[in-house]
């Protein structure tokens, strides 16, 4: 199986000031159709998850631009330009290239 | 828009089974991949099986093999989720989720099964 590892678990960060998680895959994510099914959820405090990027840096519908994605092959990041309150929750990376799917453990993103 | 609406909260005695439902509008179930994901609580998120578009097969993982099924009724557009010989690790919200246009791009909004004698 793919482990996906997370870092930081936890990021306090200031309102308006930039985040940043990183995800590194214990295998290169690439598949043999040439794509790379990395993909980023949110999951804010008592709701489901939600898909904020997907194929390492495609933002799905409705995601604001502040979100962004990035990376190759084993390691990945995401970033929020300028953290908004409704960012904190949980952060988790998950890939798609090999069954079975996996997470990251999550990084809990909250207000300083 | 895909909506997935599921079952409500469940509370099972160990050893039971129980059955979770999905059921999809704005896109039928032939149209997108259903997989099953569950979180226990204050936990992190865990998948439980899903279906393979290039096998055409549901593939459970390890962990649930033998105690997880996993169907579809596409007369209803309703996929369902079932899990046997519960026990107090079990208890978790339980999630569907699909592969329409990419990976994981739309969720239901959780089913809560309780294990407890």
């Amino acid at each position: 199986d793919i482990v996906m590892t997370q870092t930081p678990l936890s990021s306090p960060v200031t309102l308006g000031q930039p985040a940043s998680i990183s995800c590194r895959s214990s295998q290169s994510l690439v598949h043999s159709d040439g794509n790379t099914y990395l993909s980023w959820l949110q999951q804010r405090p008592g709701q489901p998850p939600r898909l904020l990027i997907y194929k390492i840096s495609n933002r799905f519908s409705g995601v604001p631009d502040r979100f962004s994605g990035s990376g190759a092959g084993t390691d990945f990041t995401l970033k929020i330009s300028r953290v908004e309150a409704e960012d904190v929750g949980v952060y988790y990376c998950t890939q798609a290239t090999q069954f079975p799917r996996t997470f990251g453990q999550g990084t809990k993103v909250e207000i300083k | 828009q895909v909506q997935l609406v599921q079952s409500g909260a469940e509370v099972k005695k160990p050893g039971a089974s129980v059955k979770v439902s999905c059921k999809v509008s704005g896109y039928t179930l032939t149209e997108l991949s259903m997989h099953w994901v569950r979180q226990a609580p204050g936990k992190g998120l865990e998948w439980m099986g899903g279906f393979d578009p290039e096998d055409g097969e549901t593939i459970y993982a390890q962990k649930f093999q033998g105690r997880v099924t996993m169907t579809e009724d596409t007369s209803t557009d309703t996929a369902y989720m079932e899990l046997s010989s519960l026990r107090s690790e079990d208890t978790a919200v339980y999630y569907c989720a699909t592969d329409l246009w990419t990976s994981f791009d739309y969720w239901g909004q959780g089913t809560l099964v309780t294990v407890s004698s």
